[in-house]
């Protein structure tokens, strides 16, 4: 079975810090990626994802992953965060025998301060 | 255009009924999840529709849970015998998944519905 962990539960930054959040996944083979984010009082939106082709996934609003398939991971980066950043992200993965039910990591929750 | 709904927002509800959940797709995606989100749990798959082919069921806590959907639209989760860890947050996603591409297997994310077992 597909598993996901995110590192950190709880990330306090100040805007214009630069954001690094990890995820890693058990599954080994082909997988699809993808980072979701929860705006407070919003519903899931979907952030970036890898399908297939360059590792390096550009998003909305700045934000980026690189999927690293020996490392088995597919960390999200902004370089610059903004005060409205601040949300819970979630890593997620489908594919392979699990289908297209996505199966999510714990969520980080980010706080950037102004 | 509109994106998934769902109904109620929110329900409160007695350790025993039944509640149902509502979910509105986004119209023309054949593919349909449902999803809990909980302070315990996390986010959760529960079920899976896909066009006419049977559901992926595998999801479901208990068989206190069914879920159907009418007409390859709308569906209904069901919750029998509500307990007090059922609280939660339901979540309903739809997708294209008709072709063979990365954007038709995007899942769209309804609002939930915040179920509440006293």
């Amino acid at each position: 079975a597909q598993s996901v962990s995110q590192h950190n539960h709880h990330v306090i930054l100040s805007e214009a810090a630069s954001l690094e959040l990890g995820c890693n996944y058990s599954y080994g083979g082909t997988v699809n990626l993808f980072w979701y984010v929860q705006y407070p009082g919003q519903h899931l939106q979907l952030l970036l994802k890898y399908f297939s082709g360059d590792p390096l996934v550009k998003g909305i609003k700045g934000f980026e992953a690189e999927f690293i398939k020996s490392k088995f991971s597919f960390n999200l980066r902004k370089p610059s965060v903004q005060w409205s950043d601040t949300a819970e992200y979630f890593c997620a993965v489908n594919g392979g025998a699990a289908g297209n039910k996505l199966t999510f990591g714990g969520g980080t929750r980010v706080l950037v301060k102004p | 255009g509109a994106g998934v709904s769902q109904s109620p927002s929110n329900k409160v509800t007695e350790k025993g009924k039944d509640v149902e959940l509502r979910c509105d797709p986004i119209s023309g995606h054949t593919a349909l999840y449902w999803y809990r989100q909980s302070l315990g749990q996390g986010l959760e798959f529960l079920i899976y529709f896909q066009g006419n082919s049977a559901p992926d069921k595998s999801g479901l806590p208990s068989d206190r849970f069914s879920a159907e959907r009418t007409g390859g639209s709308v569906s209904t989760l069901t919750i029998q015998r509500t307990q007090q860890e059922d609280s939660a947050v339901y979540l309903c996603a739809s997708s294209l998944a008709r072709f063979r591409t990365s954007s038709s297997y995007e899942q769209y994310f309804g609002p939930g519905t915040r179920l509440t077992v006293t």
